[in-house]
């Protein structure tokens, strides 16, 4: 099945910087990669999302890439903001062919300093 | 529009007990999924049903874990003789299409 790997556990930065967050994932059948943002006591937010046929996508502040040959995705934030402090997940899926379980990264704690 | 519900928001059960979670889905929505979220971790897949059948149980941990969507619409998560260890956040997601898939606020259960 699938696995995906997600980087780093935790990352700080300071308010009005970027911050990056990497995944790589194992199964090249793979076609959706979705991102999530988690606050505290509440269920995943969908932020953004990339299908396989695309190699980038951006949405205001918020920008993923794929690279499908060396299977990995990232997540790009710039200008954070102190709202944009909250855990992200990354997640794969699409290898069924259809609708399909995500398999999901074990998220990164981003904290805006600031 | 409303989102995806999910009922009860906690529940606290001893071991060997029975326990039923419900999902409303967003309306229109073809697809249902289950996940099980430990704390920071993840969701983990448990199942996932288009319309009333269910397509993929393969993340079920075992034969105490099922569930069902009689009518296409709500789904019930049921967990038989509970043990400790099943004690988690139970998320429930709904997607229009293959894609896009909105989660519910969770069930939190507590096995004693």
């Amino acid at each position: 099945g699938e696995n995906v790997e997600q980087h780093p556990s935790t990352l700080s930065v300071q308010e009005g910087d970027s911050a990056v967050i990497k995944c790589t994932y194992s199964d090249s059948a793979s076609n959706y990669f979705p991102w999530y943002k988690q606050e505290l006591g509440k269920g995943p937010q969908l932020i953004i999302d990339i299908r396989s046929n695309v190699g980038e996508k951006k949405d205001q502040r918020i920008a993923v890439t794929l690279n499908k040959t060396a299977k990995h995705f990232s997540l790009h934030i710039t200008e954070t903001q102190p709202e944009d402090s909250a855990v992200y997940f990354c997640a794969a899926s699409g290898s069924g062919g259809g609708a399909d379980g995500l398999t999901f990264g074990k998220g990164t704690h981003l904290i805006i300093q600031p | 529009g409303a989102g995806v519900s999910q009922s009860p928001r906690y529940k606290v059960t001893k071991r060997g007990q029975d326990v039923a979670l419900r999902c409303d889905p967003i309306s229109g929505h073809v697809s249902l999924y289950w996940y099980r979220q430990a704390l920071g971790q993840g969701p983990e897949f448990l199942t996932y049903f288009n319309y009333e059948a269910q397509q993929d149980k393969s993340g079920l941990p075992n034969d105490r874990f099922s569930a069902e969507r009689p009518e296409g619409s709500i789904s019930t998560l049921t967990i038989q003789r509970t043990e400790q260890r099943d004690s988690a956040m139970y998320r429930c997601a709904s997607s229009f299409g293959p894609d896009e898939q909105y989660f519910g606020p969770g069930t939190r259960l507590t096995v004693t």
